[in-house]
């Protein structure tokens, strides 16, 4: 198993859809994270959760809805995208929050 | 608003020789920095983190860090074409436990 998996690897969807990227850890850590990196901008942090508790939100519209339901899955729930929303996501994880993540190999989203 | 800067590149070397990347952050109280590498298609993977000043070594990487002069470099000896990737730069909030990424250094390792 490598450390960080996500799925889908790639996730084409209508603005009305409803879907969900997954992510899952087997690296004991404690705290995960969602990130969205958008061609020719630095990575963006969208929410951290510490021992499955969210402590950030960094401003990320309403159309993305995280969930944790343990310390090793994180999800990151989608409605009514925008075009602007198509990026890659990214899942990471630490050992403690804040301390050297590791990354899963993203999902590619695409909004028609 | 805190920032980490990095030159997008391409940087160029030939294989062999010594590729260095630079970054510059502005957040004088960071503690806390990494370098990812990313490859085209691939999501970012650590290679080094760092925390004090001066240099720590990893085979053929080397960070190296001035915190008086907020800035922290990369250097890739005997590069191969192999260590062609975009480079990440990121530090940690000195006030939260985010990392502030940089937008990256494409290096390009000619044979």
């Amino acid at each position: 198993e490598t450390g960080v998996t996500q799925t889908p690897r790639h996730l084409v969807m209508g603005m009305t859809n409803k879907k969900s990227l997954k992510c899952e850890q087997h690296l004991g850590h404690n705290a995960m994270y969602w990130y969205k990196q958008s061609a020719k901008k630095p990575l963006e942090l969208m929410f951290v959760y510490n021992f499955k508790e969210q402590t950030e939100n960094n401003s990320v519209p309403s159309r993305f809805s995280p969930e944790c339901p343990n310390s090793s899955h994180l999800f990151l729930h989608l409605h009514t995208l925008q075009p602007e929303d198509s990026a890659l996501y990214l899942c990471a994880s630490s050992q403690d929050i804040g301390g050297p993540q590791h990354f899963g190999d993203g999902t590619r989203l695409s909004i028609l | 608003q805190k920032e980490v800067e990095q030159n997008s590149g391409p940087l160029s070397v030939p294989e062999g020789a010594i590729a260095s990347l630079n970054c510059t952050y502005s957040d004088r109280g960071s503690q806390s920095f990494f370098w990812y590498r990313q490859y085209s298609g691939k999501s970012p993977e650590l290679i080094m983190f760092i925390y004090s000043n001066g240099d720590k070594e990893d085979g053929r990487f080397t960070a190296q860090l001035n915190k008086a002069s907020q800035y922290v470099s990369l250097l890739i000896r005997d590069s191969q074409p192999s260590d062609s990737a975009t480079y990440l730069c990121a530090v940690k909030d000195q006030s939260s436990y985010k990392l502030i990424f940089g937008s990256g250094t494409r290096l390009l390792v000619r044979p």
